[in-house]
């Protein structure tokens, strides 16, 4: 099946630097890609939409200058924490919509990247 | 905004119990409703998923979904759990509009855990 691969798994870094993040499709190109966080016991939040070629649209509250992302082609889609500080420290998940968009058959999930900032 | 609620947060069985797993969602409109669920070190994957027509829906592994709008609920059963049934399971919804496609709002999950 399509695979959709997320790295790092996880990262430490110091408060003040940036992490980015990558998302990528292994073997079917994605238009569209979704950004999703999540805290301990809670849900996967949905932070924005990724579009190839065009910029992204963040969910209410997500500050997108913070949380930067650039989907530059058809297989990678990138999430830039900036500036992180240890309230970022959360659980990064991407999803990956395949081609002929309606079936969510075709909506695959990276294996997610643990951010520690310390 | 839409939001769903997960009201088991740590769920225990033994093999051969039957599950059942609470989801409600808070949203006026037509609704696409889904299962995932999440194996110890893997992915999150479709369980099963409503769109519309029969309430009752099959997804892989004997599970099934049963969708009551007017309880705003899509509770996940299973007659009988199998040890390889622990994963933590995630009920999301997304809105029946062609533009949030993929825009997906999940529960908090439920962790199963079942005893062999």
């Amino acid at each position: 099946g399509a695979v959709v691969s997320q790295h790092p798994s996880w990262v430490i870094c110091k408060s003040g630097t940036s992490v980015k993040i990558e998302c990528r499709s292994l073997d079917f190109q994605a238009t569209t890609m979704f950004w999703y966080r999540q805290f301990p016991k809670q849900s996967l939040m949905l932070m924005a939409t990724s579009n190839e070629g065009s910029k992204a649209t963040y969910e209410q509250g997500v500050e997108k200058d913070k949380f930067l992302i650039n989907h530059a082609s058809l297989t990678l889609s990138t999430l830039t924490v900036t500036s992180a500080h240890p309230e970022d420290s959360s659980f990064y998940i991407c999803s990956a919509l395949g081609p002929g968009s309606g079936r969510y058959e075709k909506l695959f999930f990276g294996s997610g990247t643990q951010l520690s900032v310390l | 905004a839409q939001s769903v609620s997960q009201h088991n947060h740590h769920v225990i069985l033994s093999e051969a119990a039957s599950l059942e797993l609470g989801c409600n969602y808070s949203y006026g409109g037509t609704v696409n409703l889904f299962w995932y669920v999440q194996y110890p070190g893997q992915h999150l994957q479709l369980l099963l998923k409503h769109f519309s027509g029969d309430p009752l829906v099959k997804g892989i592994k004997g599970f099934e979904a049963e969708f009551i709008k007017s309880k705003f609920s899509f509770n996940l059963r299973k007659p009988s759990v199998q040890w390889s049934d622990t994963a933590e399971y995630f009920c999301a919804v997304n809105a029946n509009r062609g533009s949030t496609l993929g825009r997906l709002y999940f529960g908090r999950g439920t962790q199963l855990t079942v005893w062999p």
